[in-house]
């Protein structure tokens, strides 16, 4: 069954601007991870953040987690048409190296 | 690149047939996942191998079974397929608990299997 939940669906911004991409979830987790698919090919790590972590950074992503309301948020800025994919979180499931992926979030960066 | 293969790329098979999908694990990599992502949804755990050994299983029936090798390689066979079997298949690689590192699993590009 699906953990994460991402929030919104669909995002559609022009290059340059920032896209901020939500995703909460039901249980207690260890960690959350964030992947980027372009076009239904192979997901691709972004980062991940651990529970005991608030705030993480890597190039233009910055991600947010809050287990007090059990949800997190990345944040791409100055974002390029490349950045053009859908974003998934996913959080650690109950064997610690299986996931439990959300729907996603399809991002179009229009040039 | 992650150097985690999948093959074939895509597939066409009819409703009750078998399938076998392939995959080829990072070298030095014990553990793998497979994945069912159907179309416009995230990817849904199927079972994770470890060592060989089934480690954990989704929600999904027994008609979906699978093997890991000694050199990295796994399998994924499907039984009796229905027509919502139709999906990307993921398998993703990792170092497993061994590593004593947070637990970055490695993608391959998938396999699509159509059934009809």
């Amino acid at each position: 069954s699906q953990q994460g939940e991402e929030d919104p669906q669909a995002l559609s911004i022009q290059e340059g601007e920032n896209a901020t991409m939500n995703c909460s979830y039901k249980t207690s987790i260890n960690n959350l991870q964030w992947y980027r698919q372009n076009s239904g090919r192979g997901l691709v790590h972004l980062i991940l953040i651990r529970s005991n972590e608030r705030e993480k950074h890597s190039g233009r992503l910055r991600v947010t987690l809050d287990t007090s309301k059990k949800s997190s948020s990345l944040l791409i800025t100055a974002s390029r048409a490349a950045d053009t994919a859908s974003y998934f979180c996913a959080t650690d499931g109950p064997l610690n190296n299986d996931m439990r992926f959300g729907a996603g979030t399809r991002l179009t960066v229009k040039p | 690149e992650t150097g985690v293969t999948q093959s074939p790329t895509h597939l066409i098979k009819t409703r009750g047939q078998q399938v076998t999908l392939r995959c080829s694990s990072q070298s030095g990599h014990n553990t793998v996942s497979w994945y069912q992502q159907a179309l416009g949804q995230g990817p849904q755990f199927i079972f994770q191998y470890y060592r060989e050994e089934e480690n954990g299983r989704g929600n999904f029936p027994p008609r979906f079974s699978g093997l890991q090798f000694p050199n990295y390689s796994s399998e994924l066979n499907v039984n009796a397929l229905e027509l919502d079997d139709s999906a990307l298949y993921l398998c993703a690689s990792s170092l497993g608990w061994a590593s004593g590192r947070d637990y970055e699993q490695y993608f391959g590009p998938g396999t699509r299997l159509t059934v009809t």
